[in-house]
């Protein structure tokens, strides 16, 4: 059974430029969970995605964007890219009909911008 | 304003000997509370939750975690620790009052494990 898959697994942008990054949820996971975490810090919540739409979103500014695909797939868009966006970006999926359910996590995509 | 502290951004401990890590956490009525563990490089792996009930939870690699509600703390501990066990350790909340399909994790800063031979 597969976990959560994230790709790429590194990447390295230019200030300004724009960055997608992919997400695959666990098997039988239909909610997907984006997370920035910089360097010696804990993830903070970006936001969620669940049947096609952003459900909860953290406080993050709009140069930071997803969309869910109908295979509940996921995708993380980031314009404007600045030198404080460098972190690594996780993906967490769960299953929204299973109470008290664990968010589970992919390997995530570290991103550096230069 | 939900939050979670993790007192420690470190703990030294030697093997065999039992470990414990803290953290408290400041939300409104009950939470949800997770630990994730965290190896070099790699995402974050489950460990255990409460959710409801026995105030000692028992989770994965012999962890488990003692739910305080008046001391608002969720501390993990393991009763021998392992050198494998070293690690960088998250605190997680989730608002229970938020039913949706998920509600965000709110994290802790991270607390480094250490445990030497």
């Amino acid at each position: 059974d597969a976990g959560v898959t994230q790709s790429p697994t590194h990447l390295i942008k230019t200030r300004g430029q724009q960055v997608t990054l992919r997400c695959s949820p666990k098997s039988g996971h239909d909610t997907v969970s984006w997370y920035q975490q910089a360097l010696g810090q804990g993830p903070q919540f970006i936001f969620q995605y669940y049947e096609e739409e952003e459900r909860q979103r953290g406080n993050f500014p709009d140069r930071f964007s997803g969309h869910q695909f109908p295979n509940y797939s996921s995708e993380l868009n980031v314009n404007a890219l600045l030198l404080g966006d460098s972190a690594l970006y996780l993906c967490a999926s769960s299953f929204a009909g299973q109470p008290f359910y664990e968010q589970y996590f992919g390997p995530g995509t570290r991103l550096t911008v230069t | 304003a939900q939050s979670v502290a993790q007192p420690e951004d470190q703990v030294n401990v030697a093997e065999g000997n039992p470990l414990t890590v803290k953290c408290t956490y400041s939300v409104s009525g009950n939470p949800y509370l997770f630990w994730y563990v965290q190896y070099p490089n790699r995402g974050l792996q489950f460990l255990l939750k409460y959710i409801t009930g026995d105030n000692l939870v028992k989770g994965s690699y012999g962890f488990e975690a003692e739910f305080n509600k008046s001391q608002t703390s969720f501390h993990l501990k393991k009763p021998s620790a392992l050198v494998s066990d070293s690690a960088l350790y998250f605190c997680a909340v989730r608002d229970r009052k938020v039913y949706n399909q998920g509600g965000k994790l709110i994290f802790g800063q991270g607390t480094e494990l250490s445990v030497k031979p």
